[in-house]
């Protein structure tokens, strides 16, 4: 299992431009997650969803978009990028069915990926 | 003021020894979270805890729930043991708070 991947690794953007950061986990996990982490702050979250086709937002939402439309895949889109955005994003996912046997919300993080917007 | 309150900020521990870092949460949550992050900047987590107590290895893991405090201690502490240390909880719902992490050094 390659567990959580992200790409790209490293990204310079403009003031402006757009772009969208992958995120794939091949576990079958039905919750998954966006999280920013900026220095000397804690993670926040940016969006989650519960499953294919349900997403909602988290802590800080406002500039970036999301979409689930496969159980295995959850990109962020970034539109209008502006330096507040700059930062190291975390994808994660888990199993995470509330209640159910064998319940864990136990969290598998992706390796990040490191914007900058100039 | 953030619901997530870690202590202390950083740490510098000699190897063998036995550490403990702490964190407080000042809203009703389901579970708290032990995480640990590499010098690389990976993210593994390392525990999740309702109630009680888990040890898994040199590392030992406590809640109090009625004072809404959480420990992570590590006992005979040892250089690879180096890195930033997270709790977060999580709300009812799906929402995740974190800490901003306990930077722990062990020195040989």
């Amino acid at each position: 299992n390659a567990g959580v991947t992200q790409t790209p690794k490293f990204r310079i953007l403009k003031i402006g431009q757009s772009m969208t950061l992958q995120c794939a986990q091949d576990m079958n996990h039905n919750y998954m997650y966006w999280y920013r982490q900026d220095p000397g702050m804690g993670l926040k979250l940016i969006y989650y969803s519960v499953g294919a086709g349900i997403t909602d937002k988290g802590e800080v939402p406002n500039g970036y978009n999301v979409s689930r439309s496969t159980t295995e895949d959850f990109p962020l889109r970034l539109e209008l990028a502006a330096p507040s955005q700059t930062s190291v994003y975390f994808c994660a996912s888990s199993y995470g069915l509330a209640g159910g046997p064998g319940f864990t919300d136990t969290q598998y993080f992706g390796p990040g990926t490191r914007l900058t917007v100039l | 003021k953030n619901e997530v309150e870690q202590s202390p900020q950083n740490l510098t521990a000699q190897e063998g020894e036995f550490i403990t870092i702490n964190c407080s949460y000042s809203v009703g949550i389901s579970a708290l979270h032990w995480l640990q992050q590499h010098p690389g900047g990976g993210i593994v987590s390392l525990f999740m805890l309702s109630s009680g107590k888990k040890k898994h290895g040199r590392l030992i893991a406590t809640i109090n729930i009625q004072e809404k405090h959480s420990s992570l201690h590590i006992t005979a502490s040892h250089p690879r043991d180096s890195a930033v240390y997270i709790c977060a909880v999580r709300r009812t719902g799906n929402q995740f708070y974190f800490g901003t992490g306990t930077s722990l050094t062990v020195i040989p």
